[in-house]
């Protein structure tokens, strides 16, 4: 069975960084390209980032380019998403997602709450 | 960037009934080269993560009820449950993987009336 458990979110201060990561389990996850994707309170899903199987390709949402950088660790099946200068409309409970070929988001973890204040 | 646009916002069926929610992208989702439409469907239960739905437009995933199918090409697409069940009520959204960003419709809330 498919398993993705997101952890390392929490409160941090505005302009703060944050680590996140999510294990993966129940599947070739060398194989498989894996997004980010979070869900601010009672709002809707906003995909931000995406990473290739192999880590060749990384994609980015404009909201959080230049500020977050996704990565993973086939050797671990773990994928991290680095979070810096954090500003308190990044506040959301962020899930990571696998994508079969980079498409379809086939799979989602629990997610992990990330909030920004002072 | 495309925009989906998913209608109504909110639904409410009674059990046993039909629902229909619309969703519309602001660029074609088909690609010609493979005859596929690069739409999904998710399910989203009070308090879970989505769930993948439909993919391609129509194809159902593996262990969801026929009682959801998905239709459409090009711009327009349509989910359809066929006989509310309890277990249904949730946010659906369409969410397009054309191209990146990757963009999702605002949610359809789906209510038993």
């Amino acid at each position: 069975e498919v398993h993705l458990v997101e952890s390392g979110g929490g409160l941090v201060q505005p302009g703060g960084s944050l680590r996140l990561s999510c294990a993966a389990s129940g599947f070739t996850f060398s194989t498989y390209d894996m997004n980010w994707v979070r869900q601010a309170p009672g709002k809707g899903l906003e995909w931000i980032s995406y990473i290739s199987f192999s880590s060749s390709a990384k994609y980015y949402a404009d909201s959080v380019k230049g500020r977050f950088t996704i990565s993973r660790d086939n050797a671990k099946n773990s994928l991290f998403l680095q979070m810096s200068s954090l500003r308190a409309e990044d506040t959301a409970l962020y899930y990571c997602a696998s994508a079969w070929s980079g498409y379809y988001f086939n799979s989602w973890g629990q997610g992990t709450q990330v909030t920004v204040s002072s | 960037d495309i925009v989906m646009t998913q209608s109504p916002e909110s639904l409410a069926v009674s059990l046993g009934e039909g629902a229909t929610i619309s969703c519309k992208s602001s660029q074609s989702l088909f690609y010609s080269s493979n005859n596929k439409n690069y739409l999904a469907w998710y399910r989203q239960k009070p308090g879970q993560p989505p769930k993948l739905l439909i993919y391609w437009a129509s194809t159902r995933e593996s262990g969801v009820p026929d009682r959801f199918s998905g239709s459409g090409s090009g711009t327009d697409f349509t989910l359809t449950i066929s006989s509310l069940q309890a277990e249904d009520v949730a946010v659906y959204y369409c969410q397009q993987y054309y191209g990146t960003p990757y963009t999702f419709g605002q949610g359809t809330k789906l209510e038993i009336k």
